[in-house]
């Protein structure tokens, strides 16, 4: 099976930087998600990794290192709209079929 | 992008009834659907993976018999929750991945998720 570890939570303050980390081990890797969720709502596509660096887009960026097994996402210039859980899943071949698995999340408060 | 509708947002039902949910993708073929489950301050759960035209792949622990799912049509998958019970409550989210998506950029569109409460 996988194992995807992420801080449960997370408070910083509006302007600042974070940066959310994430470990996982499993086989038959494909890519790594990011995807923030507000309460009661549907998780939005943030970034994707399946090669090793950095990937900016915006205020966000995703790293990933295939050989760690991990992978950072960072948010610049935090916004109070900002507060979210944000999940990182895990896209896995075993077997053959391609299956994404999430991490339990990190609740991220922005504070003033 | 891509637009998956799932219906209906929310549901209150009595205990031993129930429950189908509809997904929907509306601009593209989804080849294979995801249910998921998530209980409050949790993360999403794999239940199961839903292929068109064949029968649904269920997760470890996960009764298929409650859960049943159906993918009869590219652009439609429903997961009925069968005689659901207080413990059935829950946040239940589909997601799909259509044709012309490669096999290295799997991403995934998500439903707008539906709360179950059943009483």
């Amino acid at each position: 099976g996988q194992n995807i570890d992420q801080p449960t939570e997370m408070t910083a303050t509006e302007g600042a930087i974070v940066q959310i980390n994430c470990t996982y081990q499993t086989s038959g890797f494909n890519g790594l998600f990011w995807y923030q969720q507000h309460a009661g709502e549907a998780p939005t596509f943030l970034s994707y990794n399946v090669l090793d660096g950095l990937e900016e887009k915006g205020r966000f960026s995703s790293f990933l290192s295939r050989s760690k097994g991990y992978s950072y996402l960072l948010l610049k210039e935090l916004q109070m709209k900002d507060s979210a859980s944000y999940l990182c899943a895990v896209s896995a071949r075993p077997g053959g079929g391609n299956k994404l698995t999430f991490g339990t999340g990190t609740q991220l408060k922005v504070e003033l | 992008g891509a637009v998956v509708s799932q219906h209906p947002s929310w549901v209150i039902c009595k205990s031993g009834t129930s429950v189908k949910i509809e997904c929907r993708s509306l601009d593209f073929q989804a080849t294979t659907m995801f249910w998921y489950r998530q209980f409050p301050k949790q993360s999403l759960m794999l239940m199961a993976t839903s292929n068109e035209g064949s029968k649904a792949t269920y997760e470890q622990g996960v009764e298929k018999d409650k859960f049943l799912i159906n993918h009869a049509s590219l652009t439609l998958s429903t997961l009925t929750v069968t005689s659901a019970h207080p413990e059935d409550s829950s946040f239940y989210i589909c997601s799909a991945r259509g044709t012309g998506y490669t096999a290295t950029n799997e991403k995934l569109f998500f439903g707008s998720g539906t709360q179950l409460s059943v009483l």
